[in-house]
């Protein structure tokens, strides 16, 4: 059974920084990896999907990476927000099951 | 959002009462989800779909039916509602066997008392 965790469970940063989060998982047979943002009390948005065959995947001020292999993948977001705390969800797809993990609670200060 | 919505968005209902959740898309993905969001065990599967009449169980089944008569509706059922299924509902989309990413939609806070 496919696990999925994510390091750390929470994150506080000044606003500013530059700063990484961690996604773990059991089973490299994986199809993609997607990154969601969710908001409180709202739903998911997709921010980045990484192909099994991709090593990574850019947008804006995000860059997701993946290592099959190794069973990991990272989030970088590049000089971090107020605007973009939230909880970070990651979630590994293969054979129509999608395994979340339980996410990053990001909080940017200003 | 992405044209999935969920309905209703909140709803209050007592034990032992039928309820019946509502995800409608507009994107004729082949592919619909239905998940439920719980501190400390985050998103669960519940069923999915594959196409009209195509349904399967996920991780958390029991207690939960569903139906999709049409490509574009997907319905989540509680036969008989428990306290235990208090959550947020959550039901995503997705078309070529998920190879495309998931799209949730906006999510149904059911709260059984």
């Amino acid at each position: 059974k496919q696990e999925v965790t994510q390091i750390p469970a929470a994150l506080s940063v000044p606003e500013g920084e530059n700063l990484v989060l961690n996604c773990s998982f059991t089973d490299s047979a994986i199809y993609n990896l997607q990154w969601f943002r969710q908001d409180p009390g709202k739903g998911l948005t997709s921010l980045l999907l990484i192909q099994s065959s991709q090593r990574e995947q850019t947008s804006g001020r995000l860059n997701a990476s993946l290592d099959k292999s190794s069973g990991r993948s990272t989030l970088y977001i590049a000089a971090s927000q107020p605007g973009d705390s939230a909880t970070y969800l990651c979630a590994v797809y293969n054979n129509n099951d999608m395994r979340f993990g339980a996410g990053t609670r990001l909080t940017v200060k200003p | 959002d992405a044209g999935i919505t969920q309905s209703p968005r909140h709803k209050v209902t007592e034990t032992g009462t039928p309820v019946t959740l509502r995800c409608h898309q507009t994107e004729n993905h082949r592919y619909m989800y239905w998940y439920r969001q719980d501190p400390g065990h985050g998103l669960r599967l519940i069923h999915y779909s594959y196409g009209v009449k195509d349904t399967d169980k996920g991780e958390v089944s029991d207690g939960y039916s569903v139906s999709r008569s049409k490509t574009e509706d997907f319905l989540l059922t509680l036969e008989s509602a428990t306290s235990s299924q208090t959550s947020v509902y959550f039901c995503a989309i997705s078309d070529f066997t998920g190879g495309d990413g998931y799209t949730f939609g906006s999510g149904t806070r059911l709260t059984v008392v």
